[in-house]
Protein backbone atom coordinates (compact mmCIF):
# COMPACT_ATOMS: atom_id res chain seq x y z
CA UNK A 1 0.00 0.00 0.00
CA UNK A 2 0.92 3.17 -0.23
CA UNK A 3 1.70 3.56 3.51
CA UNK A 4 1.38 1.97 6.57
CA UNK A 5 -2.31 1.85 7.91
CA UNK A 6 -4.08 0.89 10.91
CA UNK A 7 -7.69 0.10 12.29
CA UNK A 8 -9.71 0.52 13.94
CA UNK A 9 -9.04 4.34 13.75
CA UNK A 10 -11.13 4.67 17.09
CA UNK A 11 -12.11 1.49 19.73
CA UNK A 12 -14.17 2.84 22.81
CA UNK A 13 -14.38 -0.61 25.04
CA UNK A 14 -15.03 -1.32 28.85
CA UNK A 15 -12.26 -1.39 31.44
CA UNK A 16 -11.84 -5.34 31.42
CA UNK A 17 -12.46 -6.76 28.04
CA UNK A 18 -9.87 -7.10 25.49
CA UNK A 19 -8.97 -5.21 22.15
CA UNK A 20 -6.98 -6.40 19.20
CA UNK A 21 -5.48 -3.48 17.17
CA UNK A 22 -4.21 -4.22 13.61
CA UNK A 23 -1.14 -2.43 11.61
CA UNK A 24 -0.63 -3.37 7.98
CA UNK A 25 2.96 -1.93 7.23
CA UNK A 26 4.30 -0.39 3.59
CA UNK A 27 4.58 -2.86 1.23
CA UNK A 28 8.32 -4.39 1.26
CA UNK A 29 9.30 -3.65 5.07
CA UNK A 30 10.27 -5.87 7.16
CA UNK A 31 10.93 -4.14 10.41
CA UNK A 32 7.62 -3.03 12.32
CA UNK A 33 7.30 -0.93 15.59
CA UNK A 34 4.89 -0.40 18.14
CA UNK A 35 4.58 2.54 19.75
CA UNK A 36 2.16 4.77 22.58
CA UNK A 37 1.15 8.26 22.69
CA UNK A 38 -0.55 9.48 25.80
CA UNK A 39 -1.12 13.11 26.97
CA UNK A 40 1.28 12.32 30.24
CA UNK A 41 3.99 10.12 28.83
CA UNK A 42 4.50 11.43 25.47
CA UNK A 43 5.27 8.76 22.61
CA UNK A 44 6.83 5.48 23.95
CA UNK A 45 8.13 2.48 22.01
CA UNK A 46 6.31 -0.81 22.90
CA UNK A 47 7.61 -3.61 20.41
CA UNK A 48 9.58 -3.93 17.50
CA UNK A 49 10.02 -7.09 14.56
CA UNK A 50 12.03 -8.00 12.56
CA UNK A 51 9.85 -10.34 9.87
CA UNK A 52 7.62 -12.33 12.43
CA UNK A 53 10.06 -12.29 15.45
CA UNK A 54 10.71 -9.95 18.07
CA UNK A 55 13.79 -9.22 19.24
CA UNK A 56 12.83 -6.36 21.16
CA UNK A 57 9.57 -6.18 23.44
CA UNK A 58 11.08 -4.00 26.25
CA UNK A 59 8.41 -1.44 26.16
CA UNK A 60 5.54 -3.75 26.69
CA UNK A 61 4.48 -2.04 29.98
CA UNK A 62 2.83 -5.62 31.17
CA UNK A 63 1.87 -9.39 30.48
CA UNK A 64 -1.47 -7.85 29.37
CA UNK A 65 0.08 -6.38 26.59
CA UNK A 66 1.09 -9.32 23.51
CA UNK A 67 1.75 -8.31 20.10
CA UNK A 68 1.96 -11.16 16.69
CA UNK A 69 3.30 -10.82 13.59
CA UNK A 70 2.24 -13.59 10.54
CA UNK A 71 3.60 -13.58 7.24
CA UNK A 72 6.26 -10.59 7.78
CA UNK A 73 3.25 -8.60 6.90
CA UNK A 74 0.27 -7.28 9.22
CA UNK A 75 0.97 -6.82 13.03
CA UNK A 76 -1.93 -7.23 15.74
CA UNK A 77 -1.56 -5.99 19.15
CA UNK A 78 -3.64 -7.69 21.56
CA UNK A 79 -4.47 -5.56 25.36
CA UNK A 80 -6.39 -7.75 27.77
CA UNK A 81 -8.50 -6.96 30.53
CA UNK A 82 -7.97 -3.29 29.30
CA UNK A 83 -7.62 -0.61 32.14
CA UNK A 84 -8.21 3.03 32.00
CA UNK A 85 -4.71 3.88 31.98
CA UNK A 86 -4.40 1.72 29.02
CA UNK A 87 -6.51 5.04 27.30
CA UNK A 88 -3.88 5.99 24.24
CA UNK A 89 -3.55 6.49 20.75
CA UNK A 90 -1.43 3.44 19.49
CA UNK A 91 0.76 4.14 16.51
CA UNK A 92 2.84 1.50 14.18
CA UNK A 93 5.54 2.22 12.16
CA UNK A 94 7.49 0.39 9.77
CA UNK A 95 11.01 0.47 7.78
CA UNK A 96 12.69 -0.46 5.14
CA UNK A 97 16.28 -0.67 6.98
CA UNK A 98 16.81 -4.43 7.19
CA UNK A 99 15.60 -4.36 3.31
CA UNK A 100 18.57 -2.62 2.21
CA UNK A 101 16.44 1.11 2.61
CA UNK A 102 17.12 4.04 4.79
CA UNK A 103 16.87 3.90 8.41
CA UNK A 104 13.77 5.83 8.94
CA UNK A 105 10.42 5.03 10.36
CA UNK A 106 7.29 5.89 8.61
CA UNK A 107 4.15 6.09 11.12
CA UNK A 108 0.56 5.31 10.39
CA UNK A 109 -2.72 7.23 11.70
CA UNK A 110 -3.04 5.36 15.00
CA UNK A 111 -5.55 3.68 16.70
CA UNK A 112 -7.47 6.02 19.52
CA UNK A 113 -8.36 3.54 22.13
CA UNK A 114 -10.61 4.58 25.13
CA UNK A 115 -11.23 2.31 28.39
CA UNK A 116 -14.47 3.20 29.78
CA UNK B 1 15.64 12.39 33.71
CA UNK B 2 14.70 11.68 30.40
CA UNK B 3 17.01 10.07 27.67
CA UNK B 4 15.47 13.37 25.33
CA UNK B 5 14.37 16.64 26.38
CA UNK B 6 12.15 18.71 24.68
CA UNK B 7 10.46 22.24 25.77
CA UNK B 8 6.53 21.10 25.38
CA UNK B 9 5.71 24.65 24.67
CA UNK B 10 3.15 26.13 23.41
CA UNK B 11 5.23 28.24 21.17
CA UNK B 12 3.53 31.22 19.22
CA UNK B 13 5.26 32.97 15.92
CA UNK B 14 3.78 35.26 13.64
CA UNK B 15 4.31 34.25 9.98
CA UNK B 16 7.44 34.72 8.42
CA UNK B 17 8.95 33.77 11.40
CA UNK B 18 12.55 31.87 11.77
CA UNK B 19 11.66 28.77 14.25
CA UNK B 20 14.30 27.39 16.28
CA UNK B 21 13.26 24.21 18.18
CA UNK B 22 15.68 22.10 20.26
CA UNK B 23 16.23 19.07 22.25
CA UNK B 24 19.21 17.63 24.41
CA UNK B 25 20.07 13.96 25.29
CA UNK B 26 21.55 12.24 27.76
CA UNK B 27 23.38 9.43 26.37
CA UNK B 28 26.45 10.09 24.08
CA UNK B 29 25.29 6.48 22.01
CA UNK B 30 23.15 7.69 20.51
CA UNK B 31 23.59 7.85 16.34
CA UNK B 32 20.51 8.71 14.70
CA UNK B 33 18.62 11.84 14.92
CA UNK B 34 14.95 12.60 13.57
CA UNK B 35 12.75 15.31 13.70
CA UNK B 36 8.66 14.46 12.99
CA UNK B 37 5.81 16.81 12.56
CA UNK B 38 2.48 15.62 13.71
CA UNK B 39 -0.88 17.61 13.07
CA UNK B 40 -3.75 16.82 15.77
CA UNK B 41 -5.39 13.97 15.77
CA UNK B 42 -2.34 12.63 12.68
CA UNK B 43 0.60 10.27 12.91
CA UNK B 44 4.19 11.76 13.15
CA UNK B 45 5.16 12.31 9.76
CA UNK B 46 9.20 12.24 9.19
CA UNK B 47 10.45 15.41 8.55
CA UNK B 48 14.73 14.98 9.26
CA UNK B 49 16.85 12.46 9.11
CA UNK B 50 20.57 12.79 10.50
CA UNK B 51 22.97 10.22 11.17
CA UNK B 52 26.15 11.29 13.32
CA UNK B 53 26.73 15.34 13.58
CA UNK B 54 26.19 17.94 11.45
CA UNK B 55 23.56 19.85 9.45
CA UNK B 56 21.00 18.76 6.87
CA UNK B 57 18.91 21.65 4.85
CA UNK B 58 15.63 20.66 2.86
CA UNK B 59 13.90 23.92 1.77
CA UNK B 60 13.02 25.70 4.50
CA UNK B 61 14.08 23.13 7.27
CA UNK B 62 17.76 22.66 8.31
CA UNK B 63 18.26 20.16 10.96
CA UNK B 64 21.64 20.60 13.53
CA UNK B 65 23.22 18.06 15.87
CA UNK B 66 25.92 18.54 18.09
CA UNK B 67 27.29 15.42 19.89
CA UNK B 68 29.57 17.30 22.13
CA UNK B 69 26.66 19.17 23.71
CA UNK B 70 24.45 16.27 23.05
CA UNK B 71 22.09 19.06 21.50
CA UNK B 72 19.52 19.17 18.81
CA UNK B 73 17.83 21.78 16.51
CA UNK B 74 15.78 21.93 13.88
CA UNK B 75 15.17 25.46 12.05
CA UNK B 76 12.11 26.84 10.11
CA UNK B 77 12.35 28.98 7.85
CA UNK B 78 9.80 31.55 6.49
CA UNK B 79 7.37 29.93 8.72
CA UNK B 80 3.91 29.41 7.47
CA UNK B 81 0.37 28.75 8.84
CA UNK B 82 0.30 25.44 7.75
CA UNK B 83 3.72 24.45 10.13
CA UNK B 84 1.80 25.07 12.97
CA UNK B 85 2.02 21.33 14.44
CA UNK B 86 3.65 19.55 17.01
CA UNK B 87 7.11 19.04 16.34
CA UNK B 88 8.66 15.65 18.18
CA UNK B 89 12.81 14.94 18.29
CA UNK B 90 13.78 10.93 18.25
CA UNK B 91 17.06 9.62 18.49
CA UNK B 92 17.94 6.32 18.39
CA UNK B 93 21.06 3.83 19.22
CA UNK B 94 21.35 1.97 16.04
CA UNK B 95 20.26 1.19 12.58
CA UNK B 96 16.73 -0.25 12.87
CA UNK B 97 16.39 0.24 17.09
CA UNK B 98 13.50 1.75 18.77
CA UNK B 99 13.25 5.59 18.52
CA UNK B 100 13.29 7.41 21.68
CA UNK B 101 11.05 10.64 21.62
CA UNK B 102 11.06 14.09 23.04
CA UNK B 103 7.63 15.37 24.66
CA UNK B 104 6.99 17.46 21.50
CA UNK B 105 6.73 20.98 21.46
CA UNK B 106 3.30 22.65 19.76
CA UNK B 107 4.07 25.46 17.57
CA UNK B 108 1.62 28.41 16.01
CA UNK B 109 1.82 29.82 13.30
CA UNK B 110 -0.15 33.08 13.00
CA UNK B 111 -1.02 34.91 9.65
Amino acid sequence: GAGVSQSPSNKVTEKGKDVELRCDPISGHTALYWYRQSLGQGLEFLIYFQGNSAPDKSGLPSDRFSAERTGGSVSTLTIQRTQQEDSAVYLCASSSWWDGGGNEQFFGPGTRLTVL
Amino acid sequence: QKEVEQDPGPLSVPEGAIVSLNCTYSNSAFQYFMWYRQYSRKGPELLMYTYSSGNKEDGRFTAQVDKSSKYISLFIRDSQPSDSATYLCAVSYNQGGKLIFGQGTELSVKP
